[in-house]
């Protein structure tokens, strides 16, 4: 199993850009979470999603979109690029909120906004 | 709402010190409580976790914590560190949503 990939690594962006965050698991997990981390703020939830066609709003999801479509991917979009959103964003999944609760990150997405 | 409080930003020890890394939750209810740790450029991996049961829990690379309720703690120790063990340490707690609800993190220096 690959667990969570996450492309790109890194990114580079100008204000007011677009561009999209890709998350994969191959662990037929049903919950799978974007978070953002800044220094010295721990990790903060955007969006999250317990199966494909359901999504909802995480702690800070202005200026995010997200969708699922499939079990596997879990992409998140930012349309209008900002430079409070130069963060590193991780993706994570889990088998479901009944369960044991561990989460499963991705290696993560470093993204500077210009 | 749940949240989760790191007492130290950054601890600097030497090899072979023991460390203690304190973590406090909010929530007064059932909780599951984590440890993860983050190599330098790396992604989170899970050291531990509690759920419940005996309130002393081993994780890997001879790390443990103990959930003392009545404290609303779940702090992590090591009795000997090593430089390998230099990383940042994020506690986190299960949130509704299925989430986890992380502190803000413990960056740890070992020196060798």
């Amino acid at each position: 199993n690959a667990g969570v990939t996450q492309t790109p690594k890194f990114r580079i962006l100008k204000i007011g850009q677009s561009m999209t965050l890709q998350c994969t698991q191959d662990m037929n997990h049903n919950y799978m979470y974007w978070y953002r981390q800044d220094p010295g703020m721990g990790l903060k939830l955007i969006y999250y999603s317990v199966g494909a066609g359901i999504t909802d709003k995480g702690e800070v999801p202005n200026g995010y979109n997200v969708s699922r479509s499939t079990t596997e991917d879990f992409p998140l979009r930012l349309e209008l690029a900002a430079p409070s959103q130069t963060s590193v964003y991780f993706c994570a999944s889990s088998p479901g909120r009944g369960g044991l609760g561990e989460q499963f990150f991705g290696p993560g997405t470093r993204l500077t906004v210009l | 709402a749940q949240s989760v409080s790191q007492h130290n930003h950054h601890v600097i020890l030497s090899e072979a010190a023991s460390l203690e890394l304190g973590c406090n939750y909010s929530y007064g209810g059932t909780v599951n409580l984590f440890w993860y740790v983050q190599y330098p450029g790396q992604h989170l991996q899970l050291l531990l976790k509690y759920f419940s049961g005996d309130p002393l829990v081993k994780g890997i690379k001879g790390f443990e914590a103990e959930f003392i309720k009545s404290k609303f703690s779940f702090n992590l120790r090591k009795p000997s560190v090593q430089w390998s063990d230099t990383a940042e340490y994020f506690c986190a707690v299960k949130g509704s949503q299925g989430n986890l609800i992380f502190g803000k993190g413990t960056k740890l220096s070992v020196k060798p």
